[in-house]
């Protein structure tokens, strides 16, 4: 089955941590988005990417780094220097990047937990 | 920012009546997408209506695009316990190559039995 896969589904970081969070699909699509959920907030783009080897910050990227360095991978590192990152994190690609079918396909996501 | 913004923030009805939602935005579009979201879980693509489309049915979904006022409406008929979620819409920027989507906050639907 074509799809989009975050894993972990639950992970618990403790202060000072590095996190990585993963993020697979095999639907072919070029452009890949992180996205952050807080409670009331909605979601919030932390970084997108429209084609292998290029990202952009979006408008929360503090504290977080990505890389793209294979067209179904885009794995999301949650640093040190991100004060507050319990949060419900949302990855997303769509088909292209371009105007028009910008339908995104999401995957379950992963919730972290500073403890 | 181009965020939309759904009211009501929260929505709660009785099986079979129906369910309205509103979506605000800011900025020219090339299209309007609507989410639902159970809760704890990723979000799934409901419908999408193009900028030059005022009106788009999906099985018991209805939804229209004003662009002129800048909102949309998402109606579910005949609603069912199963259509409790969380539902979003989020807008592109027209003329953007980009692809990025801006969400709103949601509409949280409870649905009685």
């Amino acid at each position: 089955d074509g799809g989009i896969t975050q894993s972990p589904k639950y992970l618990f970081r403790k202060e000072g941590q590095n996190v990585t969070l993963s993020c697979e699909q095999n639907l072919n699509h070029d452009a890949m988005y992180w996205y952050r959920q807080d409670p009331g907030q909605g979601l919030r783009l932390i970084y997108y990417s429209q084609i292998v080897n290029d990202f952009q910050k979006g408008d929360i990227a503090e504290g977080y780094s990505v890389s793209r360095e294979k067209k179904e991978s885009f794995p999301l590192t949650v640093t040190s220097a991100q004060k507050n990152p319990t949060a419900f994190y949302l990855c997303a690609s769509s088909p292209r990047g371009a105007r028009g079918n910008t339908e995104a396909f999401f995957g379950q996501g992963t919730r972290l937990t500073v403890v | 920012s181009q965020q939309g913004e759904e009211d009501p923030q929260a929505l709660s009805i009785q099986e079979g009546e129906n369910a309205t939602m509103n979506c605000s935005y800011k900025t020219s579009i090339n299209n309007l997408q609507w989410y639902r979201q159970n809760s704890g879980r990723g979000l799934v693509h409901l419908i999408l209506i193009r900028s030059n489309e005022r009106e788009k049915h999906s099985g018991r979904l209805r939804v229209t695009l004003d662009t002129s006022k800048k909102s949309s409406s998402l109606l579910i008929t005949a609603s069912r316990a199963a259509d409790t979620a969380s539902y979003f819409c989020a807008t592109d920027e027209r003329g953007s190559t980009l692809g990025r989507l801006y969400f709103g906050r949601g509409t949280q639907l409870t649905v009685w039995p």
